[in-house]
């Protein structure tokens, strides 16, 4: 099956700089990519997605690249806010499998 | 996004009781539903998937008896916690597939059980 790993599990980033997760998948076929950003005691929230027709994907200050060779895709997030710490998971799936989510990264923002 | 409501938000419950979540969705319909346990500091682990009209599908491990799902129409599962001990306490969070092709999983906002 889909293994998704994920790296750092911890960032801290002073506001105004940029935060880079970086997600790694082992099955080839999996050809859609989500991002989800889960604040404390609620549930993950759907922030960017990519597909592997496609190489790169921006939403204001998050961006999302994928590198289907190396079978990596990351999340960049500019001009951080302390509003973004949260924890960010990636995932990975294709067709009607089940999604496969990475460990998660918690990501703090200094004021 | 679509909306997916999870009730209730959370619930205590004494040892041996059942509890029942709700998961909806507002503004589609949802023949698939998933259901997530989270432990803290923990990625999501998938149960089982919820089949509108038809048994619910349950993961490797996951226990069909103790946690019954029924998802009787296309905006409403359930899942029901029976017999509850310490160690069901958890995050408990439903989602639901939206879109052509059904990618986008949404999410509800989870349920945090404790059970005493």
């Amino acid at each position: 099956g889909e293994n998704v790993e994920q790296h750092p599990s911890t960032l801290s980033v002073q506001e105004g700089d940029s935060a880079v997760i970086k997600c790694t998948y082992s099955d080839s076929a999996s050809n859609y990519f989500p991002w989800y950003k889960q604040e404390l005691g609620k549930g993950p929230q759907l922030i960017i997605d990519i597909r592997s027709n496609v190489g790169e994907k921006k939403d204001q200050r998050i961006a999302v690249t994928l590198n289907k060779t190396a079978k990596h895709f990351s999340l960049h997030i500019t001009e951080t806010q302390p509003e973004d710490s949260a924890v960010y998971f990636c995932a990975a799936s294709w067709g009607y499998q089940k999604v496969t989510f990475g460990t998660g990264t918690k990501l703090q923002v200094i004021p | 996004g679509a909306v997916v409501s999870q009730h209730p938000s959370w619930v205590i419950c004494k040892s041996g009781t059942s509890v029942k979540i709700e998961c909806r969705s507002l503004d589609f319909q949802a023949t698939t539903m998933f259901w997530y346990r989270q432990f803290p500091k923990q990625s999501l682990m998938l149960m089982a998937t919820s089949n509108e009209g038809s048994k619910a599908t349950y993961e490797q491990g996951v226990e069909k008896d103790k946690f019954l799902i029924n998802h009787a129409s296309l905006t409403l599962s359930t899942l029901t916690v029976t017999s509850a001990h310490p160690e069901d306490s958890s995050f408990y969070i439903c989602s639901a597939r939206v879109g052509v092709p059904a990618e986008k999983l949404f999410f509800g906002s989870g349920t945090q059980l404790s059970v005493l």
